[in-house]
């Protein structure tokens, strides 16, 4: 069993919806990243979080320390989002630890 | 672009030819980290640096992997004896202690092995 596990594996969106991508991880952590990657491989950070919630733009971050889960939300979907998002966790040694990652294909 | 610069972005080799990659990182980032990437998986650890130093290697390195990071600055990612098996996207991120560890990506370069 992964570390940290991703669901859905693949996701597809019609425009304008609103949607959720999940994270649990079984190791304790320092902190929670959720990465971004085009398909060129390129990876921006979106965010990092250690407890509650995160806002930016349209995106959404929460993390629940005690349950090991954190969930990305993205309101008004657009096809621009289309995307691998990676849920990637630092455990106590500073190492991050990758999920498999979320295919999310937005159409018009 | 995250200020981070990796180069070359693709590398087409043969087997059993040796390859390096250089990774520029932000310039006042004392960490930096190298991952590797095989297709439809999640990025994997293979080693970092703090400073100069390297910190720690994973298991996944083998004898085949070198990295340097000579002065504290760039640094870069030697493969020896090339094999099918090492296809695929390296990645290097820095960081900055201070900044809670947050990490920057480069673009990666893909790495093909005939």
């Amino acid at each position: 069993k992964n570390e940290v596990e991703q669901s859905p594996q693949n996701l597809t969106a019609q425009e304008g919806e609103f949607i959720t991508i999940n994270c649990s991880y079984s190791v304790g952590i320092s902190a929670l990243h959720w990465l971004q990657q085009h398909p060129g491989g390129g990876i921006v950070s979106l965010f990092m979080l250690s407890s509650g919630k995160k806002k930016h733009g349209r995106l959404i971050a929460t993390i629940n320390i005690q349950e090991k889960h954190s969930s990305l939300h993205i309101t008004a979907s657009h096809p621009r989002d289309s995307a691998v998002y990676i849920c990637a966790v630092m455990g106590q040694d500073d190492k991050l630890i990758f999920g498999t990652g979320t295919r999310l294909q937005v159409f018009p | 672009d995250t200020g981070v610069s990796q180069d070359p972005r693709h590398k087409i080799t043969k087997r059993g030819q040796n390859v390096t990659f250089r990774c520029d990182p932000i310039s006042e980032h004392n960490r930096l980290y190298w991952y590797r990437q095989t297709l439809g998986q999640g990025p994997e650890f293979l080693t970092y640096f703090q400073n100069e130093a390297q910190l720690e290697k994973s298991r996944l390195l083998s004898d085949r992997f070198s990295a340097e990071r000579p002065k504290g600055s760039f640094s870069t990612l030697e493969i020896q004896r090339t094999e099918q098996g090492d296809s695929a996207m390296y990645l290097c991120a820095s960081s900055l202690d201070a900044e809670g560890n947050i990490q920057y990506f480069g673009a990666g370069t893909r790495l093909s092995v005939l």
